[in-house]
């Protein structure tokens, strides 16, 4: 079975800080089938980059997906106070797979 | 505007069954796989399976396998999820949701918080 991991698993950063989460497959993750969500506390999850580097509508540039195979990146440029959230990675390929997620703090 | 409009929490006993509903609107009802989620107590997010509202089929993920059942009510644009045999560890956030490509989750429920305990 395919596994996944993200890394940090928390991180702590400063406003204006350029923030790099990354998520790896145990297997090549096949056509960038490979989805970022933002859940923030007591909320539903949002999708916010599909298809690893396709940025959902509503939400701003300073967020970015990147990779391909088996490594994948999301980039928040310059973080902002309402980026705190935790971010999860989510593969599809027969079955949907979540990553552990990645909680963002401000410092 | 598409919504997924969920049942409110429940207090369940060990050993029940709990029932949360899942209304949607905004899109035509059997176009779209509706799937759940669940999340525990500051856990991370686990896919329970899936509901096809145009055939009923179904597939469920294996560590749910037993003791969940996912069903949709095309009269009303209603998905419903069963678990059954319920213990603590199922205390948790459910979460229906949807999306117009495969396993790509674009619109989420509130989310129906579920307790466990005697």
């Amino acid at each position: 079975d395919i596994q996944m991991t993200q890394s940090p698993s928390s991180l702590s950063a400063s406003v204006g800080d350029r923030v790099i989460i990354t998520c790896q497959a145990s297997q090549d993750v096949r056509n960038n089938n490979l989805n970022w969500y933002q859940q923030k506390p007591g909320k539903a999850p949002q999708l916010l980059i599909s298809d690893a580097f396709d940025l959902e509508a509503g939400f701003p540039s300073r967020f970015s997906g990147s990779g391909s195979g088996t490594d994948f990146t999301l980039t928040i440029s310059s973080l902002q106070p309402e980026d705190i959230a935790t971010y999860y990675c989510q593969l599809y390929d027969s079955l949907p797979l979540f990553g552990p997620g990645t909680r963002l703090e401000i410092k | 505007e598409v919504q997924l409009v969920q049942s409110g929490a429940e207090v369940k006993k060990p050993g029940t069954t709990v029932k949360i509903s899942c209304k949607v609107s905004g899109y035509r009802f059997t176009d779209y796989y509706i799937h759940w989620v669940q999340q525990a107590p500051g856990k991370g997010l686990e896919w329970m399976g899936v509901v096809d509202p145009e055939d009923g089929k179904t597939m469920y993920a294996e560590m749910f396998q037993g003791r969940v059942t996912m069903t949709a009510d095309t009269s009303t644009d209603t998905a419903y999820m069963y678990l059954r045999s319920l213990r603590s560890e199922d205390t948790a956030a459910y979460f229906c949701t949807m999306g117009t490509g495969s396993y790509t989750f674009e619109h989420w429920g509130q989310g129906t918080l579920v307790a466990v305990s005697s």
